[in-house]
């Protein structure tokens, strides 16, 4: 069966470090991956996605993500990191045939001064 | 930049209550979801909807929950008798396309059930 795992429920970095965000999936064929982040309050916004061709996407805000597919990983990374990003960060999957997509339990960062 | 919207952004029921929860999707979108994410618990699909019928309902979808596309823009989700462990927030979704295309999703509705 289909699963995203986000093995770090929570993290907390210094402002200006850097950032890597786990996530592992469970999929028989190519999937496609997103990463949404959820302020406080707010709903799920995209932060990137991929489909195919080159393994390391750009997102907004600076994240950027890399699948690799012999690790069944897409972690989420950003070189350095700002008080706003604190946040929860959310993985998910679908994939061609799908119509739904399914989620990890997600990661809360908190950004330390 | 278009965007999915969500009313209300909180409601409050009585066990038993019937809920209607609404979203207006992205305008050129033809795919519509609904999800749910209990406190601290993983986001959860919960129904798809395309061509005004269901596509694909998750075993949480049961008889008490209802969709329906009433008029060109909306898309509501109804529970018809609360229970206590339909509190959570509930996201409505959009996309273009199926198959995995990207979905964009609300801001939610958080449903309380006392």
């Amino acid at each position: 069966a289909q699963s995203v795992t986000q093995p770090d429920i929570h993290i907390t970095v210094s402002e200006g470090a850097s950032l890597e965000l786990r996530c592992n999936y469970s999929y028989g064929a190519t999937p496609y991956l997103f990463w949404y982040v959820q302020s406080p309050g707010q709903g799920l916004q995209l932060l990137l996605k991929y489909f195919s061709g080159d393994t390391l996407v750009q997102g907004i805000k600076g994240f950027e993500a890399e699948f690799k597919r012999s690790q069944s990983s897409f972690n989420l990374r950003k070189p350095s990191v700002h008080w706003s990003d604190a946040a929860e960060y959310f993985c998910a999957v679908g994939a061609y045939n799908f119509n739904k997509f399914y989620f990890g339990s997600g990661t809360k960062l908190n950004v330390k001064p | 930049e278009p965007e999915v919207t969500q009313t209300p952004s909180h409601q409050v029921t009585q066990m038993g209550q019937e809920v209607i929860l609404r979203c207006v999707p992205i305008s050129n979108h033809l795919y519509f979801y609904w999800y749910r994410q209990i406190l601290g618990q993983k986001v959860e699909f919960l129904v798809s909807f395309y061509n005004n019928e269901i596509s694909e309902k998750s075993e949480i979808f049961d008889d008490q929950f209802s969709v329906e596309r009433p008029d060109g823009s909306n898309f509501t989700l109804k529970i018809r008798s609360t229970k206590l462990e339909d509190s959570a927030m509930y996201f409505c979704a959009s996309s273009a396309r199926r198959g995995g295309e990207t979905q964009y999703f609300g801001p939610g509705t958080r449903l309380l059930v006392l």
